[in-house]
């Protein structure tokens, strides 16, 4: 199984331009997480959608935006990128089974930069 | 405050041990995670403690004290394919997780 799929794999944007990252996952997991990661710094959480048609804001949500129309699916929007928005994105998915302490699993990654 | 503290870098001999630590200052506390991370490459599991003591599994050990706020891990018989990022997570009583800038590992032959 590919387990969690994340495009595009690098991805070199102009500021001002919109991108959406997309994130996929066959595990059937119901929670679905954005994490951006920078050096020095921690994972930190962008938005999360703990089952379908629902999401919620993390630590750092302000010029992202999310939605999860289906289990498998949780795309990543910028609308209008900024530099400081050049990171690493990870999507990871947890299965929530476990009542909320379950292991998180990430995808790949995609590394953004804007100039 | 909500912080989880890790040193920033550290550098062991193959063959050798060595011991992580982490430590959390969180709102509640549900576990703690550590996660593994090579360079260009997405964090993978390898603990989960919510109770008090060690946990071991294979060449790595993970313990914790929550009345201490304090967690290690312990990786011994050291191979060079441990030189990664290991990045300690507690997952506070609302189910976030929050992360530690992880502690880069340095291994020499």
């Amino acid at each position: 199984t590919a387990g969690i799929t994340q495009a595009p794999t690098s991805q070199i944007l102009a500021a001002g331009r919109s991108m959406t990252l997309r994130c996929t996952q066959d595990m059937r997991h119901n929670a679905m997480y954005w994490y951006r990661q920078d050096l020095g710094l921690g994972l930190r959480l962008i938005h999360y959608s703990n089952t379908a048609g629902t999401t919620g804001k993390g630590e750092v949500p302000d010029g992202y935006s999310v939605s999860r129309a289906n289990t498998d699916d949780f795309p990543l929007t910028l609308a209008s990128a900024v530099p400081s928005q050049t990171s690493v994105y990870f999507c990871a998915t947890q299965d929530d089974s476990g009542g909320g302490a379950d292991t998180q699993y990430f995808g790949p990654g995609t590394r953004l930069t804007v100039l | 405050g909500q912080n989880i503290d890790q040193p920033t870098e550290m550098t062991a001999t193959e063959g050798a041990i060595v011991q992580i630590n982490c430590t959390y200052q969180t709102s509640g506390f549900n576990g703690l995670f550590w996660y593994q991370q090579h360079a260009g490459e997405a964090p993978t599991f390898l603990s989960y403690n919510v109770l008090d003591g060690l946990e071991e599994k294979g060449r790595f050990s993970s313990f914790l004290s929550r009345s201490k706020g304090y967690s290690y891990l312990l990786l011994k018989e050291l191979q060079m394919k441990d030189s990664a990022s290991y990045l300690c997570a507690v997952i506070e009583s609302n189910y976030q997780l929050i992360w530690g800038a992880g502690t880069k590992l340095i291994i020499k032959p």
